[in-house]
C-alpha cells in the first residue's frame, strides 16, 4: 500500500493555528473513519494526538483538533506553542485491512 | 496503563536473523492487536507486522518474506523475527498495541535501535 500524503513541513509563529494535511484514497482515509495522528519529538517514541479522525485521547490538549473531507484528513494546532515543535504523522485503517502511514510532518515554531 | 518494553541486540551482521522481544505489562494482552512498527534515522514510520491474541497474523508485503511474529500471552511478550538483514534493515524498531477495530496505536514502547553491519 502507499504511504498517505503529507506536506514535508509546516510552520507558524506562536498563538497562531496551523493546519496539517494527510491525503490518501477512498481506500483508506476517504474510506473509514479511523484516522489517527501522532506526534513525535526527536528521540521520542511517537504518542497519539488524535484517533478515529477527531477524537483525542485523555490527557491531549484540547488545542489538537481532527477532520476529515472525503480523501484527506487534518490536524489542526491552534494557539502554537513551543512544545508543539515536532514531527507529525497520519495513520489510516485500509481495505486490505493493513496498516499505512504517512511520510510524516515536520511542525517549526517560529 | 499499558507499557510496553522491546529488548533484543543491537547489533546484528549482514545476513544473519534479528529478533526482538516487546514485553508488556500493566495490563491483558486480551482485546488488542500487537504490531512491530520501524524508523530508519531521519526517515519516517514503517509499519512491520501485527499479530492477535488468537495467533492471527499480518505482515507488510514488501516485508512479508523475511518476517515472522510469534506471541505468548501466559509470559505477556510477542515477538518479531526478521531474517536475512541487510544495512536497510538499520532503524529503531518499535512495539505497540493497537485496537482491535481500526488498528489505531495507543501504546508504543521507547523504541530499540537495530544496527545492521559487520
Amino acid at each position: 500500500q502507499s504511504a498517505l500524503s503529507q506536506p514535508a513541513s509546516v510552520s507558524g509563529s506562536p498563538g497562531q493555528s496551523i493546519t496539517i494535511s494527510c491525503t490518501g484514497t477512498s481506500s483508506d482515509v476517504g474510506g473509514y473513519k479511523y484516522v489517527s495522528w501522532y506526534q513525535q519529538h526527536p528521540g521520542k517514541a511517537p504518542k497519539l494526538v488524535i484517533y478515529d479522525v477527531n477524537n483525542r485521547p485523555s490527557g491531549v490538549s484540547y488545542r489538537f483538533s481532527g477532520s476529515k473531507s472525503g480523501n484527506t484528513a487534518s490536524l489542526t494546532i491552534s494557539g502554537l506553542q513551543a512544545e508543539d515543535e515536532a514531527d507529525y504523522y497520519c495513520y489510516s485503517y485500509t481495505t486490505t485491512s493493513l496498516p499505512v502511514f504517512g511520510g510524516g510532518t515536520k511542525v517549526t515554531v517560529l | 496503563q499499558v507499557q510496553l518494553q522491546e529488548a533484543g541486540p543491537g547489533l546484528v551482521k549482514p545476513s544473519e536473523t534479528l529478533s526482538l522481544t516487546c514485553i508488556v505489562s500493566g495490563g491483558s494482552m486480551s482485546g488488542s492487536s500487537w504490531s512491530w512498527i520501524r524508523q530508519p534515522a531521519g526517515k519516517g514510520l514503517e509499519w512491520i507486522a501485527r499479530i492477535h491474541t488468537n495467533g492471527n497474523t499480518n505482515y507488510n508485503p514488501s516485508l512479508k518474506s523475511r518476517v515472522t511474529m510469534s506471541i505468548d500471552t501466559s509470559k505477556n511478550h510477542f515477538s518479531l523475527t526478521l531474517t536475512s538483514v541487510t544495512a536497510a534493515d538499520t532503524a529503531m524498531y518499535y512495539c505497540a498495541r493497537g485496537v482491535l477495530v481500526g488498528g489505531t496505536f495507543h501504546s508504543w514502547g521507547q523504541g530499540t535501535l537495530v544496527t545492521v553491519s559487520s
